[in-house]
């Protein structure tokens, strides 16, 4: 049992280049989030889903896209990178409802 | 909307001593309240939660009791570790609006703890 998995755990990006977080989670849960957090900030919820086929925008969607063809996967997309994508990115899983969240070990971003 | 405030850090304590870390939150409705703990290069892990007024959670000797007349869950700690070295994060779970059904994050307190 893995729990959330993500990848890659490091990636430097170029202004304008695009590229797909991916998250997995075997726990059959039904939620799943994405998350960003910037030093000091906390986290900021980007998108969510609720179930397979289901998307829902969260507080920070601004050049992002998910999908969720299948109950164990979530990928964020990131089009035409910028800077202030810079941050680490946060995906987890919860069986009903946000109440108590697993957590992946996050996917550092650097956009320059 | 709904919001979490937590105390800035970093805190710094020495091992053995009394951990009080202070988070309020402001919601419309009766939200649930955790804590997550974030240990150096890792994610985010409940440490406790309350789903309603007075509850008291508990965890790895840490507690918070849900106030609502002070709007408050407080975490604290008796005797600390130098392995409790991390970031702590108070949340609810939104009610309000855009927020309902989703987890709303303080900005995190940074604990070290020295030998």
């Amino acid at each position: 049992n893995a729990g959330v998995t993500q990848t890659p755990k490091f990636r430097i990006l170029k202004i304008g280049q695009s590229m797909t977080l991916q998250c997995t989670q075997d726990m059959n849960h039904n939620y799943m989030y994405w998350y960003r957090q910037d030093p000091g900030m906390g986290l900021k919820l980007i998108y969510y889903s609720v179930g397979a086929g289901i998307t829902d925008k969260g507080e920070v969607p601004n050049g992002y896209n998910v999908s969720r063809s299948t109950t164990e996967d979530f990928p964020l997309r990131l089009e035409l990178a910028a800077p202030s994508q810079t941050s680490v990115y946060f995906c987890a899983s919860s069986y009903l409802g946000p109440w108590e969240q697993y957590f992946g070990p996050g996917t550092r971003l650097t956009v320059t | 909307g709904d919001s979490v405030t937590q105390m800035e850090g970093p805190v710094t304590l020495s091992e053995e001593a009394f951990l009080t870390i202070n988070c309020t939150y402001t919601a419309t409705g009766y939200p649930s309240l955790f804590w997550y703990v974030q240990y150096p290069g890792e994610g985010l892990q409940l440490l406790l939660k309350a789903t309603k007024a007075d509850d008291k959670g508990s965890n790895k000797g840490f507690e918070a009791t849900y106030r609502k007349e002070t709007t408050s869950f407080h975490l604290e700690k008796g005797s600390v570790q130098v392995s409790d070295s991390a970031v702590y994060f108070c949340a609810l779970s939104g009610v309000d609006g855009g927020s309902q059904g989703n987890l709303i994050f303080g900005k995190g307190t940074k604990l070290s703890v020295k030998p």
